[in-house]
Order: structure tokens, then sequence, then C-alpha cells
């Protein structure tokens, strides 16, 4: 089984640019976690997806945006970088939250290096 | 909303020693309780959850224990290995069927 996969690996743009990052869950799993990982720090929870409705968001400001496909893949937009948007961005995909499924398993991540 | 405290934030042990990383959370109504270990340079991975129905959890060499009165958890390791130097996060739902707070996350160091 396919594990939880994302693209591109790495990128580098430049502030004020946008980009956009993909994320494709586990064959079956109908939530997806973005989460933003600045370097040696924790997990900061940004957006959550279920069942193709965005259904919580963390605090970040409204630059950084998303969505969720019929098949339950994702994207992750942001908008207007700026250089502090340098981080490591994981997705993790579980079974329906909605439903109680609790096991997220995350995909390698996606390097955003801003300059 | 959820708020979950994690301790230490780096931790050392000898090789064969064993090694305890403690959170705490806010919500009383959180329901289930993960660990994920992170490698340098790879992704967390799931090493061991429990849920609020249960006070212990083993799996080989780590279990997990709940404190559901005192609102911790604890991860602990034996016969440690430098296999399991890496970043370890807890982490706790906000109440119910929402998101995954998580710990700012301890990095434990076993010497060999």
């Amino acid at each position: 089984e396919a594990g939880v996969t994302q693209s591109p690996t790495h990128l580098i743009k430049t502030r004020g640019q946008q980009v956009t990052l993909r994320c494709s869950p586990i064959s079956g799993h109908t939530s997806v976690y973005w989460y933003q990982q600045a370097l040696g720090l924790g997990l900061q929870f940004l957006l959550w997806y279920d069942e193709g409705e965005e259904r919580n968001r963390g605090n970040f400001p409204p630059r950084f945006s998303g969505r969720q496909f019929p098949n339950y893949s994702s994207e992750l937009n942001v908008n207007a970088l700026e250089l502090e948007d340098s981080a490591l961005y994981l997705c993790a995909s579980s079974s329906s939250r909605l439903a109680g499924g609790n096991e997220q398993f995350f995909g390698p991540g996606t390097r955003l290096t801003v300059l | 909303g959820e708020n979950v405290e994690q301790h230490p934030s780096t931790l050392s042990v000898q090789e064969g020693d064993s090694a305890v990383i403690k959170c705490t959370y806010s919500d009383s109504a959180s329901n289930y309780f993960p660990w994920y270990k992170q490698e340098l340079g790879k992704r967390p991975q799931l090493i061991i959850d429990i849920r609020s129905n249960v006070g212990e959890k083993k799996d080989q060499r780590i279990a997990v224990t709940l404190n559901k009165t005192a609102k911790h958890f604890s991860l602990h390791i034996t016969e440690t290995q430098p296999e399991d130097s890496a970043v370890y996060f807890c982490a706790a739902p906000y109440s119910g069927n929402t998101p995954l707070v998580f710990g700012k996350g301890t990095r434990l160091s076993v010497i060999a």
C-alpha cells in the first residue's frame, strides 16, 4: 500500500511569490492535514480537510489556503511569500476524523526555501 | 483549545539506560494520545498511541502511560539503543474529533 506522497520535494522561491504544494493521502483516507515545521521547531497545525471541506485551520494568516479535491488529494497555497515561510511543510492523512479516525500518517514533506 | 506541554526539550542517556518523556494537556475531553518519532531528515512516524480508556500500553521496549486525573501522559523507552536517537513528539486532540495539537518535541540522544 502506497503511503502519503507529497510534491515537490524541494522548492526555492523569492519573497512575494506564490507557491502550491501537493499531497496525496493513503488510499481510503479522507482527512488531510497540513503542518509547518520550521527548522528545529515543532509541528504547527495549518489546515484540516475532510470530505472535501475545510474543517479547521490553525493560527496562520489568510495567505495560507488550500483545498481538497474529490479524490481527497489536497493542495496548500501560500501567497505573498515571506522569508519566515521557509520551512518543511508536512502533509498527513487519516481515515475520517469526523468519524473518529485518529492515526495520522505523514508524507515526506516539501522543503520550501524563501530567498 | 488544547495546550500540550512537553518536557524535557533535550535528553541524553547512556545506551542501555531508560528514557522518559512527559507531556501534559489541558482539555479533559481529549481522548487520544499518540507519540511520534522523527529521525533527522525524515517524516514523523507513529510509534505508539493510547486512548483515554486505557492507563498503559506497551510495545516491546516502548510504553506509554496515561493519568487522566492529572492530565499527563508519558513515553518510556527501556534499554535504549543508538537508533532511538531522534526527536519525539507527543500530541493530543482538541476535544472530540478535532486535529491534533503537538508538543514542541524532545531531542533524545543515546550515547554509545
